[in-house]
């Protein structure tokens, strides 16, 4: 079956690095997207990036700029997502979640909780 | 920058009929879009419902339905069931980017 699942709970101070991962089974990794989205505390989904397994190429939301990166292992079938400079309203779950070429989204992580506090 | 509405918040009794709309800032929202809605219960992941403005998946109930009317996005429900309490969320591709919208709270009672 189908599976994303993601590294556990992180918790940062401001000024540093978080790297979260997703590991796939259960499909061909390359076939689909990865995104990645967060959700503040009781706030909305908010849409970071995309990466393709098959090539590893990226587009990034403009807010996300400069400071995250996405990258992605085909041997493990695991994407990454790095977040720099980590500032207290970055705190969030942080969610990768599949698609099919053409729009279709389907399957998500559970979620990665970090918290940014000093 | 690309703004996408979403009602805040819905009511509707056990069993009625509510349509929830996702409106694009820069104009009306078509098939180029592919249009996707998600449902989120408080503690949980996103879960997918509709593709592509008007497909669903083989675990979406028939009582969920999108459509693209007046130019927005649309999802209807149908004979709402209580476990249907939740957010909904449309997401809409901007060319290489996509964009929320502020979601939906729907509120059965």
């Amino acid at each position: 079956q189908v599976q994303l699942v993601q590294s556990a709970t992180e918790v940062k101070m401001p000024g540093a690095s978080v790297k979260v991962s997703c590991k796939a089974s259960g499909y061909t990794f390359i076939s689909y997207y990865i995104h990645w989205v967060r959700q503040a505390p009781g706030q909305g989904l908010e849409w970071m990036g995309i990466i393709d397994p098959d090539g590893g190429s990226t587009t990034y939301a403009q807010n996300f700029q400069g400071r995250f990166t996405m990258t992605r292992d085909t041997s493990t079938t695991t994407v990454y997502m790095e977040l720099s400079s980590l500032r207290p309203d970055d705190a969030a779950v942080y969610f990768c979640v599949r698609e099919l070429h053409g729009g279709i989204f389907d399957y998500w992580g559970q979620g990665t909780p970090v918290t940014v506090s000093s | 920058q690309t703004v996408v509405t979403q009602e805040p918040s819905l009511t509707v009794s056990p069993g009625g009929t509510v349509t929830l709309t996702c409106t694009s800032s820069t104009e009306e929202v078509t098939g180029t879009y592919y249009a996707n809605w998600f449902q989120q219960k408080p503690g949980q992941a996103p879960r997918a419902l509709i593709y592509n403005a008007t497909n669903k998946h083989s675990w979406t109930p028939a009582r969920f339905s999108g459509s693209l009317l007046g130019g927005k996005a649309a999802l209807t429900l149908s004979g709402v069931q209580p476990e249907d309490e939740a957010d909904y969320y449309c997401l809409l591709r901007y060319g290489g980017p996509w964009v929320f919208g502020g979601g939906t709270k729907v509120t059965v009672l």
